[in-house]
């Protein structure tokens, strides 16, 4: 079974600061896709950024980034110069293809992440 | 455009009762999942179906059913509701609901079973 763990539990940082959470998964499929969420107090979970397991290339969106090492199995994520509006529940998930599940993903636990002012 | 919707916001029952939850997908989405998120933990996943079909079901107990109707949205039910059936119940919607389609979540419904 598929795997996904957030060791941190609550980062809290001032804003400005940088915000680097990590993620490490665990799966025997060859070919998966990792994905960022964020979760703000509201509930809802809105949809950050997706990877593919054959691209291991990172990149850069705006103020988030993410760091992809197959080799660890980690998928860690930064948001740059941290603001208050980013505080929320960051969630790591990865997608998970059988034929009893259908196509789903597995969380990790989430990290929440405070900005203070 | 629309994101996907959910109702209720929120919904309390008591021990024994059955609830209905409805989501709404993305228009020209075909598929929706069901996830639980109890307090503190992050998502499970409850059901997918994709064009009226369920293609996957999670480790959860026959209490808990779902369908999905011709426009394509899907309807959550669960009955002889537990305390531990209290949690955020998140609908999300993709294309096809292939392993590289992208889930787009609501805004869940609040489950409170006193």
């Amino acid at each position: 079974a598929q795997k996904v763990t957030q060791a941190q539990t609550e980062i809290s940082v001032v804003e400005k600061e940088d915000v680097t959470l990590d993620c490490v998964y665990e799966t025997r499929d060859t070919t998966y896709y990792l994905f960022w969420y964020k979760q703000p107090p509201s509930g809802e979970l809105v949809f950050l950024i997706r990877r593919n397991s054959f691209d291991e290339q990172n990149e850069i969106s705006g103020r988030y980034s993410w760091n992809f090492q197959k080799s660890t199995s980690s998928f860690n994520f930064t948001i740059t110069a941290s603001q208050v509006v980013d505080s929320a529940v960051y969630f790591c998930a990865l997608s998970e293809s059988t034929r009893a599940a259908g196509n789903k993903l597995t969380f990790g636990g989430g990290t929440r992440v405070l900005v203070k002012p | 455009d629309a994101g996907v919707t959910q109702s209720p916001t929120h919904l309390i029952k008591t021990r024994g009762q059955h609830v209905t939850l409805r989501c709404s997908p993305i228009s020209g989405h075909k598929s929706v999942s069901w996830y639980q998120q109890v307090l503190g933990q992050g998502p499970q996943f409850i059901f997918q179906y994709y064009e009226k079909e369920e293609r996957g079901r999670g480790n959860f107990p026959d209490r808990f059913s779902a369908r999905q109707f011709p426009n394509y949205s899907s309807e959550l039910n669960v009955n002889a509701l537990l305390l531990g059936d209290s949690a955020l119940y998140l609908c999300a919607s993709s294309l096809s609901g292939g392993r590289t389609d992208t889930q787009y979540f609501g805004p869940g419904t609040r489950l409170t079973v006193l």
